[in-house]
């Protein structure tokens, strides 16, 4: 159980063009999910938090515009780069929390999208 | 500022010699610390969540114990599959809303 899911796993794209990144909870329905990036061997930084039905909450220094976030639906989220510039490559991973039971606040993560702007 | 420093930053250990990973943090009011561990090119992988100081979880070859300063991963026994990096977060309260704060992890090599 708790599975997330990522898709694609993988993407090249060329500098200013936009890249979709889907977030999904397969098993589980989550009004809250996540959105981490994470440089080589460094931790996970957090970018937004994103609530089903309302705006994406942005951490200090990301870009609202930059990084779409669209909650669509309780097992849906998904992150836009948009006009992407060779700065953005990154590892992108996506968390869920699970509709809250028995007071838990635990995240499960997606495998991640390695995504690399030329 | 709520910080969490893990160590060491690698370790490196020989099949069946067992050890610890250290977690501290400084977090007003904790309301859980979480252990993940992380293959590359993966995203975190969920262990462990402790809420109270004195508790303790197991898995398989880990154990997790928490304090009111700090949290340690055991690892019994460790085989080459257990190579990995662990991290450990906190989880703080922001805006309304809750969120992880990780640590730069433990990196964990074991060799048979």
């Amino acid at each position: 159980g708790a599975v997330v899911s990522q898709h694609p796993s993988r993407v090249i794209c060329k500098s200013g063009t936009s890249v979709k990144i889907e977030c999904r909870s397969l098993d589980f329905q989550a009004t809250t999910m996540f959105w981490y990036r994470q440089f080589p061997k460094k931790s996970l930084m957090l970018m937004a938090t994103s609530n089903e039905g309302s705006k994406a909450t942005y951490e200090q220094g990301v870009e609202k515009d930059k990084f779409l976030i669209n909650h669509a639906s309780l097992t849906l989220s998904t992150l836009t780069v948009t006009s992407a510039h060779p700065e953005d490559s990154s590892f992108y991973i996506c968390s869920a929390r699970p509709i809250r039971l028995a007071g838990t606040d635990t995240q499960y993560f997606g495998p991640g999208t390695r995504l690399t702007v030329l | 500022e709520d910080q969490v420093t893990q160590s060491p930053e690698a370790l490196r250990l020989q099949e069946g010699e067992s050890s610890s990973l250290n977690c501290s943090y400084t977090v007003s009011g904790l309301r859980g610390l979480f252990w993940y561990r992380q293959d590359p090119g993966k995203g975190p992988e969920f262990l462990f969540t402790l809420y109270s100081a004195g508790e303790e979880k197991e898995k398989e070859r880990l154990k997790a114990t928490l304090t009111k300063k700090e949290s340690f991963l055991h690892i019994t026994a460790p085989k080459p599959e257990d190579s990995a990096t662990y991290l450990c977060a906190v989880l703080q309260t922001r805006r309304r809303e809750t969120a992880l704060i990780f640590g730069k992890g433990t990196t964990l090599s074991v060799s048979s």
